[in-house]
């Protein structure tokens, strides 16, 4: 069965330094995509990155890169110069492949605090 | 652009009375549709999703039921509340067939707690 983990209940970083979100995964499917989604305390849900499984490089958006091991099975969630508006929990997901929709397998998430 | 609306925002309701959450999208045809619930500190668990008018597939046995009665609506309900469909309800919206990069987009979300 598809499974995500996130081992950190809780990360903390001071502002303009950088951060590592944890992600690992278990699939049997060679073909997958996995997400990082942002929820404030207002309760959105806000997509920030995506990574196919065949995709040769990591993706990016902005200050969000996604580390990318496919051979360990982790996806770990790269904030660079952490700012107070990024604290936040943050869930990494996978696209479960037993369904004929795009329904999303989240794991049980990591709160950022960001001080200053 | 689209844009995805849940009402209500928040809702009390005591155990064993009825429930009708909405959810509907704009900006978009054909979207799959999510209805996913999280417990407070956890992850998101999906309770429904439906990729067309009328076709809901249910994840979790429940008290809960879903329908879509158009393309851009999807409702979830109860006919009897328990103290367990307490936690925040979410609903997303993802491109249909699409393959495997479309992200979903969710709703501002309803707090519903049952008393």
């Amino acid at each position: 069965a598809q499974k995500i983990t996130q081992t950190q209940p809780g990360m903390f970083v001071q502002e303009k330094e950088a951060v590592t979100l944890d992600c690992t995964y278990d699939t049997s499917d060679p073909s997958y995509g996995l997400f990082w989604y942002k929820q404030p305390s207002s309760g959105e849900m806000i997509f920030l990155i995506y990574q196919g499984s065949y995709d040769q490089q990591n993706a990016t958006e902005g200050r969000y890169s996604l580390n990318f091991q496919k051979a360990r099975k982790s996806a770990n969630l790269v904030i660079s110069a952490s700012q107070l508006g990024d604290s936040a929990m943050y869930f990494c997901a996978m696209r479960d492949s037993n369904q004929a929709g795009t329904a999303l397998i989240f794991g049980k998430g990591t709160t950022l605090s960001v001080s200053s | 652009s689209q844009t995805i609306h849940q009402w209500p925002a928040t809702l009390v309701q005591p155990v064993g009375s009825p429930l009708s959450l909405e959810c509907t999208v704009e900006g978009t045809s054909n979207p799959n549709l999510y209805w996913y619930r999280q417990a407070a500190g956890r992850g998101l668990q999906l309770l429904f999703y439906s990729v067309g008018i009328g076709q809901i597939s249910s994840e979790v046995p429940q008290n809960l039921s879903a329908s879509r009665p158009q393309d851009r609506q999807f409702i979830l309900s109860s006919k009897k509340l328990l103290l367990s469909d307490s936690g925040f309800y979410l609903c997303a919206w993802s491109r249909g067939a699409t393959g495997r990069k479309s992200e979903q987009y969710f709703g501002p979300g309803t707090r519903l707690t049952v008393t």
